[in-house]
C-alpha cells in the first residue's frame, strides 16, 4: 500500500507571511509528483509536476521542491494572499501506474486579511 | 475551450439503488480517470479508461464498473449503493500517453449522498 501524507493538515496565516508544507511519498518505483490547488467548489488545479531529483518548479509566488532519493517535495507560497486559500494535494505516480495518482490528504491554507 | 464537465452536480439515493455519474472530458484528451473522494481523505483512485477500455484499476469492488464512449466521455456506475458510498466523485482527463507525468485536469466532481 503506498503512502502519501502531507503535513501540516491545515495552517492558518497572516496576509503577506510566507508558507510553506510537506508531502513525503515512497522513494521506490518514483516516477512523478504532482502538485494540485483546489479551491471551494471548484475543480482541482494543477501546479506542477515534478520527475527529477531536486527539480525545483515555480508559477509566480508558489514554487516546489524535489527530494526523491529521500522521498519528499515542499511547497511554498512567497507572500500568501487570501486568494491563496485552497486545499493543496500533492500525489504520487510510480513508473508502472500509467497515470494512477495516490493522492495525500491536502494541506487546508487559509490566509487571513 | 471548456474544461472537464460532470454531471450531475449532487445526487442523493438510498441504499441497494445503482446509479450512473457522467464525465466529458477536455478537448483534445482522450482518457479519462475516476477518483472517490470519501470526507477528510484525499481522493482514491478508481479506475482508469483508454480508448474504451479499463486500463487501469483501483481497490475498488466490482459494484463499481465504467465505461468510455467512441467520443471519450465517460460513465461510472455503482450498484447495490452503500452508505459508505457517498463521497465526491472527481473525473480527471488526460492525453492517453499513459505516462506518470501526464498532467490530469479534473472536474468539479458529483457529490453522491447515499441514505
Amino acid at each position: 500500500i503506498l503512502n502519501v501524507e502531507q503535513s501540516p493538515q491545515s495552517l492558518h496565516v497572516q496576509e503577506g507571511d510566507s508558507t510553506n508544507f510537506t508531502c513525503s511519498f515512497p522513494s521506490s518505483n518514483f516516477y512523478a509528483l504532482h502538485w494540485y490547488r483546489w479551491e471551494t467548489a471548484k475543480s482541482p488545479e494543477a501546479l506542477f509536476v515534478m520527475t527529477l531529483n531536486g527539480d525545483e518548479k515555480k508559477k509566480g509566488r508558489i514554487s516546489a521542491t524535489l527530494n526523491t532519493k529521500e522521498g519528499y517535495s515542499y511547497l511554498y507560497i512567497k507572500g500568501s494572499q487570501p486568494e491563496d486559500s485552497a486545499t493543496y494535494l500533492c500525489a504520487f505516480s510510480g513508473g508502472t501506474s500509467y497515470g494512477k495518482l495516490t493522492f495525500g490528504q491536502g494541506t487546508i491554507l487559509t490566509v487571513h486579511p | 475551450d471548456a474544461g472537464v464537465t460532470q454531471s450531475p452536480t449532487h445526487l442523493i439515493k438510498t441504499r441497494g439503488q445503482q446509479v450512473t455519474l457522467r464525465c466529458s472530458p477536455k478537448s483534445g484528451h482522450d482518457t479519462v480517470s475516476w477518483y472517490q473522494q470519501a470526507l477528510g481523505q484525499g481522493p482514491q483512485f478508481i479506475f482508469q479508461y483508454y480508448e474504451e477500455e479499463e486500463r487501469q484499476r483501483g481497490n475498488f469492488p466490482d459494484r463499481f464498473s465504467g465505461h468510455q464512449f467512441p467520443n471519450y466521455s465517460s460513465e461510472l456506475n455503482v450498484n447495490a449503493l452503500l452508505l459508505g458510498d457517498s463521497a465526491l466523485y472527481l473525473c480527471a482527463s488526460s492525453l492517453g500517453t499513459g505516462v506518470a507525468t501526464d498532467t490530469q485536469y479534473f472536474g468539479p466532481g458529483t457529490r453522491l449522498t447515499v441514505l
